[in-house]
């Protein structure tokens, strides 16, 4: 029985560059989410899928942000021209879809990004 | 603004006594998760609280939805170090998927 999946676990990059994060979530889960989390801080929502359908986008998610889930299974996060502020631990989690009220998420491990 | 507020946000305690973190908001939430995070890892759910009133007890830990909704309760008995980590409080408002998280308190289990 597999978790959710994400690579890589840390990522270190100067300020300025591009990074992808990738999330596997538990198989036949149909929905996949995107938080960020700040030292100190609870995780807070960027982005969500069903399938492979963007359905909601948080405020926090500037134009150099990006996600997708060409497939409906795995998803990738880009980050474009990295600033500081984007230093943060990265969770994905997914959650299956039944009906439609809100099902439990799972988390993974998270990305750890250090943007010198 | 924090919509869920958690309290206390940081309690330090020793082996044997008991304890209890607050999870409050003035919205009415859907479902309410509370979840247990290490140094470096992901949230690891605990439990998932749905009904107004509902009580869930997982082993030395007893979770509490208020009736109305809008609150939640963990309270620990016989607090042991491997207790020790942030715990997480966090919420779906009606016909909203993504959660909404406290700021979380961080428990310290001294032996």
């Amino acid at each position: 029985d597999t978790g959710v999946s994400q690579d890589p676990r840390h990522k270190i990059t100067k300020r300025g560059q591009n990074v992808t994060f990738r999330c596997d979530p538990i198989s036949e889960h149909n929905r996949l989410y995107w938080y960020r989390q700040t030292l100190g801080q609870g995780p807070e929502f960027l982005t969500y899928f069903q399938n492979e359908a963007q359905l909601e986008k948080s405020r926090l998610l500037s134009d150099r942000f990006s996600a997708e889930r060409p497939k409906g299974s795995f998803s990738t996060l880009e980050i474009q021209r990295t600033e500081q502020g984007d230093s943060a631990m990265y969770l994905c989690a997914s959650s299956p879809y039944k009906t439609t009220t809100q099902e439990t998420q799972y988390f993974g491990p998270g990305t750890r990004l250090l943007v010198l | 603004t924090q919509l869920l507020e958690q309290s206390p946000q940081f309690l330090s305690i020793q082996e044997g006594e008991n304890l209890t973190v607050y999870c409050n908001s003035s919205s009415v939430f859907s479902s309410l998760q509370w979840y247990r995070q290490e140094p470096g890892e992901g949230p690891v759910l605990l439990v998932t609280v749905v009904t107004g009133g509902e009580v869930k007890k997982l082993k030395r830990l007893t979770f509490q939805f208020g009736d109305a909704r809008k609150d939640s309760s963990l309270h620990i008995t016989a607090a042991q170090p491997g207790d020790t980590g942030l715990y997480l409080c966090a919420g779906s408002i009606q016909g909203a998927q993504k959660l909404v998280f406290g700021q979380g308190t961080r428990l310290t289990i001294n032996p």
